[in-house]
């Protein structure tokens, strides 16, 4: 069964500051996907990684993927209120598996 | 803009009743899915359909089925509904291709008593 872990579950952010948060997953896949849900809204596709060692980066977040240790970053910078909302990475060829999410909190 | 469109925002139903979930995408996708989401736990697959009238178990599928006839639309059926499948539940849309990204409807959030 593929395993999918986010760390950290919550994250309490300064604005202005730098953040990451790691996905880590159990199976060999050079997908993966990064989602922002904001309360009471569905989700919103960020970023989808195909290949070890890409990057994209969009304004404040640049997410990365490291197939070989099967691990993705989303790499926030110089965090703002906006930023607030829970970030999921998901990891398939279609069938896609979550992780737990990430609840993102940014405060002055 | 791909629109995966569900039928409820909110549905409270009682315990043993029959319950229809419906979604409908306009974007022409092969692929439909239907994923319940609990606090977490993040997003769990119940079921997938990648045509019509095709479909496949995901991690969850006891309690639930699916119906695709037509295929711009994904119904889930819970056949006799308890207080555990009580959850917000998200339709899903992509194409067949390998790694492209999933389309997500608001969700419904489904109460049972």
């Amino acid at each position: 069964e593929l395993k999918v872990e986010q760390n950290p579950l919550f994250l309490s952010m300064q604005e202005g500051k730098n953040y990451t948060i790691y996905c880590n997953y159990s199976t060999t896949s050079d997908r993966l996907y990064w989602y922002r849900q904001d309360p009471g809204k569905s989700l919103e596709s960020l970023f989808v990684l195909l290949s070890n060692g890409a990057v994209k980066q969009e304004g404040r977040l640049m997410a990365s993927l490291d197939t070989k240790a099967r691990l993705s970053t989303l790499h926030i910078t110089a965090a703002v209120h906006d930023l607030s909302a829970t970030y999921f990475c998901a990891v398939g060829d279609y069938k896609l598996s979550f992780g737990a999410g990430t609840t993102v909190t940014v405060r002055a | 803009d791909v629109k995966v469109t569900q039928s409820s925002r909110y549905l409270v139903k009682r315990t043993g009743e029959k319950v229809f979930l419906e979604c409908v995408q306009d974007m022409d996708h092969e692929n439909m899915f239907w994923y319940r989401q609990d606090p977490g736990l993040g997003l769990r697959l119940i079921y997938f359909s990648y045509d019509v009238k095709m479909k496949e178990k995901g991690d969850i599928p006891e309690g639930y089925s699916v119906s695709r006839e037509k295929k711009e639309r994904f119904s889930l059926i819970l056949e006799s509904a308890s207080t555990n499948q009580t959850s917000m539940y998200l339709c899903a849309s992509s194409l067949s291709t390998p790694g492209t990204e999933a389309f997500f409807g608001q969700g419904t959030r489904l109460t049972v008593v």
